[in-house]
């Protein structure tokens, strides 16, 4: 597609609950990222795949978090037993790194997480 | 404290004037790149200044890097209204085959028209 897509857009989900966010990436982007940031603050990285590398999964903040990427496009961020700090908007980046000077990263419109 | 810090974290200027936000870093970096944020939703990339660069130009983004500093300023000059919402920068690390990219805290930017 032209840019990279997440979904849903937003989810409300009751505290224990697992939920899973999914990005679509940029077809032909051999690197995608998931970041998390709460309410009026920064980004805070979660897991970065590369081609076909073993993930940096060092952003993850606890054992609830898991993320897979299949067939080196869509991929899929879980959170399981949701607890309410995991509300706050996670958003997906992708790149081709092909290029060290590729122009920079697109976004998508990350989803917005609820735990009520 | 993290890779990519910026300053002020809010700015708030009148239409017209020119708005100014720094990023201090604190490793090596292949490039450092700024983005916006409306509304905080998807982060949009403005411009990407490279390690042995020093000044690049953008339209009214002017950004400069100074790396023996660790230290990177976004000049948006004669801002508009339109210009409101959050500015991070992002310094980006290549190692071993990967890049790397951190993201600062941001400069929430208020013009007031």
């Amino acid at each position: 597609g032209a840019g990279v897509s997440q979904s849903p857009s937003n989810k409300v989900t009751e505290k224990g609950k697992d939920v899973e966010l999914r990005c679509d990436p940029i077809s032909g982007h051999t690197a995608l990222y998931w970041y998390r940031q709460s309410l009026g603050q920064g980004l805070e990285f979660l897991i970065y795949f590369q081609g076909n590398s073993a993930p940096d999964k060092s952003g993850l903040p606890s054992d609830r978090f898991s993320a897979e990427r299949t067939g080196g496009s869509v991929s899929t961020l879980t959170i399981q037993r949701t607890q309410q700090e995991d509300s706050a908007v996670y958003l997906c980046a992708s790149i081709w790194t092909g290029d060290e000077w590729a122009p920079g990263y697109t976004f998508g419109s990350g989803t917005r997480l609820t735990v009520v | 404290s993290q890779q990519g810090e910026e300053d002020p974290q809010a700015l708030s200027i009148q239409e017209g004037e020119n708005a100014t936000m720094n990023c201090s870093y604190k490793t090596s970096i292949n490039n450092l790149q700024w983005y916006r944020q409306n509304s905080g939703r998807g982060l949009v990339h403005l411009i990407l200044i490279r390690s042995n660069e020093r000044e690049k130009h953008s339209g009214r983004l002017r950004v400069t890097l100074d790396t023996s500093k660790k230290s990177s300023s976004l000049l948006i000059t004669a801002s508009r209204a339109a210009d409101t919402a959050s500015y991070f920068c992002a310094t980006v690390r290549a190692s071993g085959g990967y890049q790397k990219v951190t993201f600062g805290t941001g400069t929430k930017l208020q013009v007031i028209p």
